[in-house]
């Protein structure tokens, strides 16, 4: 079965450096997740798109901005990139009404 | 506002012994739960949920959980570990907006 597609899988960046993250949810998967988990911590939301349009928003900082295109994959870009942005970030997807959520296996975002 | 604790970080279990992880939510409204493990530097793979009906759910991997709505709690069990099962455990409510709120995990450490 086709699962959540993210690219890539590790990423390692310069200090204020930008990043772009992709995820390709599951097909007829309407609504991406975006979570962020630092070393040891439990995952963080960031933000939520259903049908393109962005449906809630979490601790996502100013200079991270995501969108959802019209197949349905969502990028999450990373601006002025710092060391506390190391993290291993995670793509979900789910339906309308979701009974589950699928998640990617993650990028390791490595800043240096 | 939604919250999920578990109140253990890790746990050493010798293989073949019974495994039980605590969990407790606190949400105002009926509580959607899910159960994710997460083996190191891995996605997270969905062991069971629960939305309504029987409180005792079945799992993939010889998961159950058992929902009690008077205790706030969600507890996973499996009656005999094995080596494989050392991971990450993470419990999750789903909130408003439909994303997800986890607990900080809790470490599993299986001894032979």
């Amino acid at each position: 079965a086709a699962g959540v597609i993210q690219s890539p899988r590790h990423l390692i960046k310069e200090k204020r450096e930008t990043a772009t993250l992709k995820c390709y949810p599951i097909p007829r998967h309407d609504t991406v997740y975006w979570y962020q988990q630092g070393p040891g911590q439990d995952p963080q939301f960031l933000i939520s798109f259903y049908e393109k349009m962005q449906s809630d928003k979490g601790s996502i900082p100013d200079r991270f901005s995501a969108q959802q295109f019209s197949d349905y994959h969502s990028e999450l870009n990373m601006s002025s990139l710092e060391l506390g942005d190391s993290a291993l970030y995670f793509c979900a997807s789910s339906s309308v009404a979701p009974d589950g959520y699928t998640f990617g296996s993650g990028t390791r975002l490595t800043v240096v | 506002a939604q919250s999920v604790t578990q109140p253990d970080i890790h746990i050493t279990v010798s293989e073949g012994a019974s495994l039980e992880l605590r969990c407790n939510y606190s949400y105002g409204a009926t509580p959607y739960l899910f159960w994710y493990v997460q083996s190191p530097g891995q996605g997270l793979q969905l062991l069971l949920k629960y939305f309504s009906g029987d409180t005792l759910v079945q799992g993939i991997k010889g998961f159950e959980a058992e929902f009690k709505r008077s205790q706030s709690s969600f507890n996973l069990r499996k009656p005999s570990v094995h080596w494989s099962d050392a991971a990450e455990y993470f419990c999750a409510l789903r909130a408003a907006g439909n994303k997800l709120t986890f607990g900080g995990g809790t470490r599993v450490l299986v001894k032979p």
